[in-house]
């Protein structure tokens, strides 16, 4: 069955470096996202990305955040200075087109900020 | 106003329960809605979608949508101790979906034991 594939699977970083995260999402789908999820929190909306584009971002998605598809196959996250409060698993996704879609999560990257 | 809503329990019942898990939701424009499970740090895993009201059934699951009352219900028939997980309800929220953000209810938590 086709899986959304993220790297890596923990990422510890110091307060005030960059970190990028990886994700391959599944190779027909044609929109992409990141969510990210606070120990303990329910399960947040960060940014969409259709067509070389960001199609919505939330509040949280604030100047540090930037994502990029480099390549036909990658989708990346990137926070460039980051605080404590960013600790978190972060989900990418990528879902199709018609009623019969599904949101498809990848496993997680853990990002611990110290 | 919480968009999704969702007791985050914890909920603990005996294998071979029929458990019962539930969502309400604020607006009357979403008309799309999935169930998600989730074990402990890994990614949401899509278990059903449901578009209209009524029941869907997918072997031991059933999902079932009120939307005079903006109801939404998992019901896990026989459960298993592999059911532990905990469970997220989510919506596009409007029309189309398939590339709308998904807003998700704070999940809760289920113990099967045997």
């Amino acid at each position: 069955e086709p899986e959304v594939t993220q790297t890596p699977s923990h990422q510890v970083t110091q307060m005030g470096q960059e970190v990028i995260l990886r994700c391959v999402p599944i190779s027909n789908h044609l929109y992409f996202y990141w969510y990210r999820q606070i120990l303990g929190q329910k399960v947040e909306f960060l940014v969409s990305f259709y067509n070389n584009e960001i199609s919505e971002k939330s509040e949280i998605f604030d100047d540090q955040f930037s994502v990029e598809r480099p390549d036909g196959s990658n989708f990346t996250l990137k926070i460039r200075s980051t605080k404590l409060e960013d600790s978190a698993m972060y989900f990418c996704a990528s879902s199709g087109v018609g009623a019969n879609y599904g949101y498809t999560f990848g496993s997680g990257t853990r990002l611990t900020v110290v | 106003q919480k968009e999704v809503e969702q007791d985050p329990g914890p909920l603990s019942v005996p294998e071979g329960a029929i458990v019962s898990l539930n969502c309400t939701y604020s607006n009357s424009a979403f008309q799309y809605f999935m169930w998600y499970r989730q074990y402990s740090r890994k990614g949401p895993e899509l278990l059903m979608y449901t578009y209209s009201s009524g029941n869907k059934e997918d072997g031991r699951f059933t999902a079932q949508v009120d939307k005079s009352s903006k109801y939404i219900s998992l019901f896990i028939r026989d459960s298993q101790p592999s059911d532990s997980a905990t469970y997220l309800c989510a919506s596009p929220g409007g029309v189309s979906g398939g590339y709308n953000k998904l807003i998700f209810g704070a999940g809760t938590r289920l113990a099967v034991h045997p």
